[in-house]
């Protein structure tokens, strides 16, 4: 079956400018997942959606990243006053929330945002 | 702070030879470990979990609670592992998030 998808792949934007990235989970996946990766760096843990709540946002830097998931399947990433500190791969997973051990997190190709 | 340690950003090999990829955890309790890798131009993937006791081409990984590690090792390396590897950590407590290393590049050499 067809894996997590995200659009778009690559985002050039301005300083200060509104950007919104989407995340289609696999079918059937309860959890959802958003990671940030600066350049060298590991996926950094940013929100975790259980169905359409966002079960743990602890991990987004401040208020300017919001994030959005209204029916439980496409989930949206949204980034308003961007700065170039923005600038990542923002990945998406998703899974089937299965017991701590077992689950396992299938990962996007994620989405290049740069800020200019 | 919860943090997963990866010391090496490199690691070279030639084909043939065994490949360890280093992994040091500090979390209280018992962490949920695995490895990741992304090959080139491909996305981020299990590779395998430590809760399995797989291998998984080749690859396996044993936790070592005394020394807080969870290594990856194959004893005899391919091409076609060339790759970035990541290792995470789970520690559960009501969230699902993962933590993960900054990764390890293994470049094996023909």
């Amino acid at each position: 079956g067809a894996g997590v998808s995200q659009t778009p792949s690559n985002k050039v934007t301005e300083k200060g400018k509104y950007v919104e990235l989407r995340c289609d989970p696999i079918s059937g996946h309860t959890a959802l997942y958003w990671y940030r990766q600066s350049l060298g760096q590991g996926p950094e843990f940013l929100i975790y959606f259980q169905g359409t709540g966002a079960a743990d946002d602890s991990g987004l830097p401040n208020d300017r990243f919001f994030a959005v998931r209204p029916e439980g399947s496409v989930s949206t990433l949204k980034i308003q006053r961007t700065e170039r500190g923005d600038s990542a791969v923002y990945l998406c997973a998703s899974s089937l929330a299965l017991a701590a051990g077992t689950d396992t997190q299938y990962f996007g190709p994620g989405t290049r945002l740069t800020v200019l | 702070a919860q943090r997963v340690t990866q010391p090496e950003k490199l690691l070279s090999v030639f084909k043939g030879a065994p490949v360890e990829l280093k992994c040091n955890y500090s979390y209280s309790g018992s962490p949920e470990l695995f490895w990741y890798v992304q090959y080139s131009r491909q996305r981020l993937q299990l590779l395998l979990r430590h809760i399995s006791r797989e291998s998984i081409k080749g690859f396996t990984a044993d936790l070592n609670k005394g020394e807080t590690s969870f290594h990856l090792k194959k004893p005899f390396a391919q091409e076609e592992d060339s790759a970035m590897y990541y290792c995470a950590a789970f520690t559960g407590a009501g969230s699902y998030q993962l933590t993960f290393g900054k990764g390890t590049k293994l470049s094996v050499i023909p």
